[in-house]
């Protein structure tokens, strides 16, 4: 089975752009996970969903970073206007629901100039 | 809220040497617990999860023990290896519609 991927797996943008960053979940699973990873503050999550609902959201993200799940197998998370301070590795997780236990992508690496 | 909080790193040891990653959850459900491990350029992955308490995880050599009383669960592995570089996450799971929490991560760096 194939596991959760992500594209594109590096980003470069300039500040003020729009990005779109995309996950593919593992098959059945009903649980989506968005997360950014810096050095500093580890993992921060942005956004989870349950059978494309959104359940959780991480407060601090609300203003510039949107994620939403087009259908069961594919989710989308565009930040805009992207800032320096957004680079970053992206991180989609998916599990099935009450597990608990995450399959994580690859991630994506943004930077933005 | 739910938390877990983990060693601070970069733990750096030697190969051959004994590894202790410190880990304290809070939450006021019964929570199943993990340790996820992440290499260079991938994502984490599961090292084992521990569902109940009292109960110890393994796998590659690591495990842990789901202490309810002291609300711990820490990391250890007897004889480390230079492949064992990596960052090490703590996590718990309670089945209250919220996503899991994460420890901060703890990096290890072990030099041959």
């Amino acid at each position: 089975d194939a596991g959760v991927t992500q594209t594109p797996r590096h980003e470069v943008a300039e500040k003020g752009q729009t990005i779109i960053l995309k996950c593919e979940p593992v098959s059945g699973h009903n649980d989506l996970f968005w997360y950014r990873q810096t050095k500093i503050q580890g993992l921060e999550l942005l956004s989870y969903f349950r059978s494309k609902s959104l359940m959780e959201d991480g407060g601090a993200f609300k203003d510039r970073f949107k994620a939403e799940m087009l259908n069961s197998s594919f989710s989308t998370l565009k930040i805009q206007p992207t800032e320096p301070k957004d680079s970053a590795v992206y991180l989609c997780a998916s599990s099935l629901r009450d597990s608990g236990e995450q399959y994580f992508g690859p991630g994506t690496r943004l930077t933005v100039l | 809220g739910d938390s877990v909080t983990q060693t601070e790193g970069p733990v750096t040891l030697s190969e051959g040497t004994s590894l202790t990653v410190n880990c304290s959850y809070e939450t006021k459900q019964y929570p199943t617990l993990f340790w996820y491990v992440q290499y260079p350029g991938e994502g984490p992955q599961l090292l084992f999860k521990v569902p109940k308490a009292n109960e110890k995880g393994s796998n590659r050599g690591f495990e842990a023990t789901y202490n309810k009383e002291a609300t711990s669960f820490h990391l250890q592995k007897a004889s480390v290896q230079e492949s064992d570089s990596a960052v090490y996450y703590c996590a718990l799971s309670v089945n209250n519609n919220n996503a899991p929490r994460f420890g901060a991560g703890t990096k290890l760096s072990v030099k041959p």
